[in-house]
């Protein structure tokens, strides 16, 4: 079955520093892939999503994730944090063998120090 | 347009006791979903429905029931709540279901089983 696993519960920045958020896939067929971000106290929202065309996918507030077929990686990043992207972030999977529901990573909180 | 909203917000149940937990969206969409997220599990799917008049069960449907009243509405119940239920419940929705669809969530109930 497929399974999404997050590196690290917590991760913790400097303001100003880059973000490096990590996510893994065991599926051997390329899913489609998706970061959500969920900032304290609220539902979750769309981060950015690869659907199979460029690997390199951009979203909002500056975010962007790389597919890497070869590593089963979708790692997220940005270059400069912000206090202001303090939250919990997940990455998730759909596939045709979860009858393309989304299989979701435990969450990732990112912490920015000032 | 208001999205995704969840009533109630917050609720407090003795172990037995029933309740509803009300969502609607205003997005036209065809598909929604019950979530629970509790800490360190990401998010689970309690139950699905692709589209109105139709329901499929989750990863954790066990303890929880579901009624999709019209397009709009997708209620979820918990007949005989249990404190293994304590957690955040999620709504969300989708234009069709599909692998690629972006999901759209409310803003929570927590529920507390004592």
């Amino acid at each position: 079955a497929q399974s999404v696993t997050q590196l690290g519960s917590h991760v913790s920045v400097s303001e100003g520093a880059l973000v490096l958020l990590r996510c893994n896939y065991s599926s051997s067929v390329p899913p489609y892939l998706f970061w959500y971000v969920q900032y304290p106290n609220q539902g979750l929202q769309l981060l950015l999503k690869y659907t199979s065309a460029a690997t390199l996918v951009k979203g909002i507030n500056g975010f962007e994730a790389e597919f890497k077929k070869s590593e089963t990686s979708f790692h997220l990043t940005k270059p400069s944090a912000h206090m202001s992207d303090a939250a919990e972030y997940f990455c998730a999977v759909s596939e045709r063998d979860s009858n393309y529901q989304l299989i979701w990573g435990a969450g990732t909180k990112l912490i920015i120090k000032p | 347009n208001a999205g995704v909203t969840q009533t109630p917000k917050f609720q407090v149940l003795k172990t037995g006791q029933s309740m509803t937990l009300q969502c609607a969206q205003d997005m036209n969409h065809n598909s929604m979903y019950w979530y629970r997220q509790d800490p360190g599990m990401g998010l689970r799917l309690i139950y699905y429905s692709a589209s109105e008049g139709t329901t499929d069960k989750g990863e954790v449907p066990n303890g929880y029931n579901v009624s999709r009243l019209n397009k709009r509405e997708f209620s979820l119940r918990l007949e005989s709540a249990a404190p293994s239920q304590t957690s955040v419940y999620f709504c969300a929705s989708s234009e069709y279901g599909g692998y690629t669809d972006t999901q759209y969530f409310g803003p929570g109930t927590r529920l507390t089983v004592l």
